[in-house]
């Protein structure tokens, strides 16, 4: 069974801070992505990586940056958190379907 | 310009009648297609998959029908449950695996 977990289920941050969303994957799969779900707009994509080292700018990059050091592990950084950043973080990662993660309530104040 | 379109917000469905979940895409480029299904504060799940060669997959209760000509996918769920009750993505990629753009999504209602 595929496990997808991400660090946090709620976090509260500060305009102006640096804010860190872990997600990790169990299944050895290749393709990783992150999205953020917000109320109309359905699920957009911010980042995504189809192998170590390497990250491609989704539809909505700005404002976010992304690591993956390693294979089951992918980051997503806020350099300086924005109220309109508040939003549901969602992760997922591929071999075929994507498997996503519980996701991150993420507020801004 | 939205690439994968859901242009119906919400639907309403009696306890073991047919729910009916339509989706248009823009990009004759796509080639793999996706349902998810979504409850709050929860990730959402994978239903059902269909590739471009084929225009009908059935697992279960859920069954997707792909017409590449018309660039429209459904999704049939029959019967329909109180279970069902959930919010609907439509998915839309240039292959599996990769990347994927997404509808607004459809929220079912189920009532008993």
């Amino acid at each position: 069974d595929v496990k997808v977990t991400q660090s946090s289920r709620y976090l509260v941050k500060r305009t102006g801070e640096k804010v860190f969303l872990e997600c990790v994957q169990d299944m050895d799969h290749e393709n990783m992505f992150w999205y953020r779900q917000d109320p109309g707009l359905g699920l957009r994509l911010i980042y995504f990586s189809y192998d170590v080292k390497m990250k491609e700018k989704g539809d909505i990059p700005e404002g976010y940056s992304v690591s993956r050091e390693k294979k089951e592990r992918f980051s997503l950084i806020l350099e300086s958190a924005s109220t309109n950043q508040t939003s549901m973080y969602l992760c997922a990662s591929s071999q075929y379907e994507q498997y996503f993660g519980p996701g991150t309530r993420l507020t801004v104040t | 310009d939205q690439q994968v379109k859901q242009n119906s917000p919400s639907l309403s469905v009696q306890e073991g009648r047919i729910s009916i979940l339509n989706c248009d895409y823009t990009n004759s480029m796509f080639d793999y297609f996706l349902w998810y299904k979504k409850y709050p504060a929860e990730g959402p799940t994978f239903l059902i998959s269909i590739s471009s060669i084929k225009d009908k997959n059935e697992d279960g209760r859920f069954t997707v029908f792909l017409n590449k000509s018309a660039k429209h996918l459904s999704l049939h769920i029959v019967p329909s449950q109180p279970g069902d009750s959930a919010v609907y993505f439509c998915a839309a990629g240039l292959q599996a695996g990769t990347a994927l753009i997404f509808g607004k999504g459809t929220t079912l209602s189920v009532s008993s």
